[in-house]
């Protein structure tokens, strides 16, 4: 069964060091999703991608976040100068295309991240 | 704005039914969805129902979904140990495109 796959499983940084956390989405997937979930809280939105543009971000997603589809499979969430409240767990998604049950997100494994 | 509510802990003996209650706000909510996480491992998709259905079944799972309160349950039947995990409530809005997720219930199974 197809699965969206992340990599690497946990990172660990240094504050202001940048990060870049990899996914790759079901082959046949549109949209694309990153979110994140700190210890012991909710799992928030970041931003949603499509046809190789944001299609929407959150509050969170600053200036200190970008995403890209650098080729056809990965699809990669950078943050430039990481922050000690940047520790979290950070899942990559994918859906096919809204309408028609497509909403249905497919969700990685997760990459921990810890900034020391 | 959203927001998605769910018990924090809920602890069932082995063999029991287990139900899950989640509570959202916004009516446009197209699809619900429910979402495993077992200890350090990522978010498994259990089910979904879509707005216009009552309920859904799935093997040991039932969805329930009361629009009118915006009220969402999860029943497990036969709960094993295995179904020891944080279960997510979902709320999926078209407008949104994204998913907003509930705090999460921790399920203990007893052996």
């Amino acid at each position: 069964e197809p699965e969206v796959t992340q990599t690497p499983s946990h990172q660990v940084t240094q504050m202001g060091q940048e990060v870049i956390l990899r996914c790759v989405p079901i082959s046949n997937h549109l949209y694309f999703y990153w979110y994140r979930q700190i210890l012991g809280q909710k799992v928030e939105f970041l931003v949603s991608f499509y046809n190789n543009e944001i299609s929407e971000k959150s509050e969170i997603f600053d200036d200190q976040f970008s995403v890209e589809r650098p080729d056809g499979s990965n699809f990669t969430l950078k943050i430039r100068s990481t922050k000690l409240e940047d520790s979290a767990m950070y899942f990559c998604a994918s859906s096919e295309e809204p309408g028609l049950a497509g909403e249905t997100q497919y969700f990685g494994p997760g990459t921990r991240l810890l900034v020391l | 704005g959203e927001d998605v509510e769910q018990s924090l802990f809920l602890s069932v003996r082995e063999g029991d039914s287990s139900v899950i209650n989640c509570t959202y706000t916004d009516s446009s909510s197209t699809y619900l969805y429910w979402y495993k996480q077992e200890p350090g491992a990522g978010l498994q998709l259990l089910t979904y129902i879509f707005s216009n259905m009552d309920m859904k079944q799935d093997q040991r799972l039932t969805v329930l979904l009361n629009k009118k309160d915006k009220h969402l349950s999860l029943r497990i039947a036969d709960t094993q140990t295995g179904d020891s995990a944080i279960y997510f409530c979902a709320e999926y809005q078209t407008g949104a495109n994204n998913l907003f997720f509930g705090t999460g219930t921790r399920l203990t199974v007893i052996p």
